[in-house]
């Protein structure tokens, strides 16, 4: 089965910089494009990222996406508290003709 | 861009329910839909999605057989048929646009429980 995977936590301080990984496999993210998402407490999630690296409208720039290979990342600069939230990646998987998100990683501002 | 997201309810196992979405401030024949759940304290999972026009439908495995997800272009309304409910469908339901989703309703939730 085509699984999708995330480290369960990050954390940082105010002002680092994090990333948090995404690792799939060529039937995912190596032959398609990766979303990310921000999720707070309580609320619905917030796309962050799309195409492996394009931000929508309303995004800062603190935040970036980069792909390799069957690997993702998503990168924010600046740290701040308000970041702290739940982040997830998501990819079209081409076996399961379906979408895969990741299991979700708690980002911590310490 | 507003999604409004109801029809959630308590059911017991075995149940029926049918969920839907509200759409407005784009053209909603324009866009893929997808519903998306998520079981509380737990992480997304993505359900079912659906072309502008209808004609194609993917679900996730799970659900394939006891869900169907259609439209009404005509109504801006997206419709997800929950039958034979199971405990672990229980999740708040998120419908989204398109493919990925860039704006999601405020969910609506689904209770299955005896």
């Amino acid at each position: 089965q085509s699984v999708v995977t995330q480290p369960p936590s990050a954390s940082g301080t105010p002002g680092q910089r994090v990333t948090i990984s995404c690792s799939g496999s060529s039937s995912n993210i190596g032959n398609n494009y990766v979303a990310w998402y921000q999720q707070l407490p309580g609320t619905a999630p917030k796309l962050l990222i799309y195409r492996n690296n394009e931000r929508p409208s309303g995004v800062p720039d603190r935040f970036s996406g980069s792909k390799s290979g069957t690997s993702a990342s998503l990168a924010i600069g600046g740290l701040r508290s308000e970041d702290e939230a739940d982040y997830y990646c998501a990819t079209w998987d081409d076996s399961l003709s379906g979408w895969l998100f990741g299991g979700g990683t708690r980002l911590t501002v310490l | 861009v507003q999604l409004v997201e109801s029809g959630g309810d308590l059911v017991q196992p075995g149940g029926s329910l049918r969920l839907s979405c509200r759409a407005s401030g784009f053209i909603f024949s324009s866009y893929w839909m997808n519903w998306v759940r998520q079981a509380p304290g737990k992480g997304l999972e993505w359900v079912a999605q659906i072309k502008r026009d209808g004609s194609e439908k993917y679900y996730v495995d799970s659900v394939k057989g006891r869900f169907t997800i259609s439209r009404d272009n005509a109504k801006n309304s997206l419709y997800l048929q929950m039958d034979s409910l199971r405990v672990e469908d229980t999740a708040v339901y998120y419908c989204g646009r398109d493919v990925p989703p860039d704006y999601w309703g405020q969910g609506t939730l689904v209770a299955v429980s005896s």
